[in-house]
């Protein structure tokens, strides 16, 4: 199967920098996607990664080792705004570019 | 721009009950998947579709079946509806995958479903 794998719940403080990490399994791998839910809302795009590296934009960035089959999302200067869960998806070109998710890290946000 | 509309948004079944979740999207998508989302949890996939007249099986594809018969719709039909379907159903879509930039996937607003 295509395992995805992420923390389940994480928590910071408002105005420090959070990292979630994703690992994944390598065989097939074909773009890797970050996206925010919400609680009762559909995901948003936050992110995407097919090469390796960083990719910036504003307060969040993502990050891939496409060798070591992992990501990480790294959110700086926390708000409040920033609770939600995080979930990491990985499409697969080995499967019809089946695109499926990791079970989500919930965080919380502290004042 | 509608981009992936879903109905209904609420809908309770009986168990034993049919009923179809339609989605459509006006953005000439190849792509386009079901998933589900059970509370507190990721989303599992369903079924997915990579054009009209394909469609493929994802994780948890018991108890449901889709069809493509235009790139615009996608629906989903759950003939026996059963409490463990009790879930909220996302439709997504996407164009075609290989050199796709990321941010082209695009998701409904959901379908909440409890069947008793």
């Amino acid at each position: 199967g295509q395992n995805i794998d992420q923390p389940t719940e994480m928590t910071a403080t408002e105005g420090a920098i959070v990292q979630i990490n994703c690992t994944y399994q390598t065989s097939g791998f074909n773009g890797l996607f970050w996206y925010q839910q919400h609680a009762g809302e559909a995901p948003t795009f936050l992110s995407y990664n097919v090469l390796d590296g960083l990719e910036e934009k504003g307060r969040f960035s993502s990050f891939l080792s496409r060798s070591k089959g992992y990501s990480y999302l790294l959110l700086k200067e926390l708000q409040m705004k920033d609770s939600a869960s995080y979930l990491c998806a990985v499409r697969w070109g080995n499967a019809g570019n089946m695109l499926t998710f990791g079970g989500g890290t919930r965080l919380m946000v502290k004042p | 721009n509608a981009g992936v509309t879903q109905t209904p948004k609420f809908r309770i079944l009986k168990i034993g009950q049919s009923m179809t979740l339609q989605c459509a999207q006006d953005m000439n998508h190849n792509y386009m998947y079901w998933y589900r989302q059970d509370p507190g949890m990721g989303l599992k996939l369903i079924y997915y579709s990579v054009g009209a007249g394909i469609t493929d099986k994802g994780e948890v594809p018991n108890g449901y079946n889709v069809s493509r018969s235009t790139t615009e719709d996608f629906p989903l039909r759950l003939e026996l509806a059963a409490p463990s379907q009790t879930s909220v159903y996302f439709c997504a879509s996407t164009l075609r995958g290989v050199g796709d930039s990321g941010n082209t996937i695009y998701f409904g607003e959901g379908s909440w479903l409890t069947v008793v």
